[in-house]
C-alpha cells in the first residue's frame, strides 16, 4: 500500500502523559499537513510542512503541541501534558504539488487513516 | 477567518435517487475546492475538486459546480447506491484549509 500511512491507530492515555503519533506520507510528497477531528466535526487545521520546513501553524496547536519532520520525510506530532480535550483523531494528509509549482492554497491532500487518542 | 457552511448535515435517499450537498465559504481569496467522503473509522477520502477557474467538474456520477460569485458550491452524486452511504466534507483552501461540519447520507435499499 502505498498511500499515507500513521502510526499508531489507537493511543490511549492518562491525562498529563507525552504522546507521540507517526506519519508517514505517500513517497515523493514534500507538503504534509495535520489535522484535528472531533467527533461529529469536520477536520481542523493544525499545521503544515514543506519539505523540513513547518511553514503555518494553526492557532489550535497550543504550546503543549509540536510537530517536527526533520529529513523532509515522516513526520511526528507530540503532545505534552495531555489534557482530556486533546482526545480526538489526528489526521496527517500529504501533497505533491510542490514539485509542480502548486500553492498549498490549490493543492490536493490525501489523508491517513488517522490515530485515535483517548485521554482518561 | 474562514468559514465554510455546508447543508444538510443529514440526508437520506433511496437507493438510485439523486443527493445534493451545498456548501458556502466566506474568503473570496479561497480558490480550491475538494470533496472527501469519510466512512467510520477511515480518514478522509478525496473523491472529486474544483478549481476557481472551472464552474463544473464531473466525474462518473459524482459531479460538483461551483459558483465563485455567489461563494457556493455543491455535490451532486447520481444513481446513488448503498455504498454511497457515509460521511461527506466539503473544504475551501485559500489563506487556510477549512472544512465544513459533515453531511451523513443514508443511502436506503
Amino acid at each position: 500500500d502505498t498511500g499515507v500511512s500513521q502510526d499508531p491507530r489507537h493511543k490511549i492515555t492518562k491525562r498529563g502523559q507525552n504522546v507521540t503519533f507517526r506519519c508517514d506520507p505517500i513517497s515523493e510528497h514534500n507538503r504534509l499537513y495535520w489535522y484535528r477531528q472531533t467527533l461529529g466535526q469536520g477536520p481542523e487545521f493544525l499545521t503544515y510542512f514543506q519539505n523540513e520546513a513547518q511553514l503555518e501553524k494553526s492557532r489550535l496547536l497550543s504550546n503543549r503541541f509540536s510537530a517536527e519532520r526533520p529529513k523532509g520525510s515522516f513526520s511526528t506530532l507530540e503532545i505534552q501534558r495531555t489534557e482530556q480535550g486533546d482526545s480526538a483523531m489526528y489526521l496527517c494528509a500529504s501533497s505533491l504539488g510542490a514539485r509542480m509549482g502548486l500553492a498549498a492554497s490549490t493543492d490536493t491532500q490525501y489523508f491517513g487513516p488517522g490515530t485515535r487518542l483517548t485521554v482518561l | 477567518g474562514e468559514n465554510v457552511e455546508q447543508h444538510p448535515s443529514t440526508l437520506s435517499v433511496q437507493e438510485g435517487d439523486s443527493a445534493v450537498i451545498k456548501c458556502t465559504y466566506s474568503d473570496s481569496a479561497s480558490n480550491y475546492f475538494p470533496w472527501y467522503k469519510q466512512e467510520l473509522g477511515k480518514g478522509p477520502q478525496l473523491i472529486i475538486d474544483i478549481r476557481s477557474n472551472v464552474g463544473e467538474k464531473k466525474d462518473q456520477r459524482i459531479a460538483v459546480t461551483l459558483n465563485k460569485t455567489a461563494k457556493h458550491f455543491s455535490l451532486h452524486i447520481t444513481e446513488t447506491q448503498p455504498e454511497d452511504s457515509a460521511v461527506y466534507f466539503c473544504a475551501a483552501y485559500g489563506q487556510n484549509f477549512v472544512f465544513g461540519p459533515g453531511t451523513r447520507l443514508s443511502v436506503l435499499p
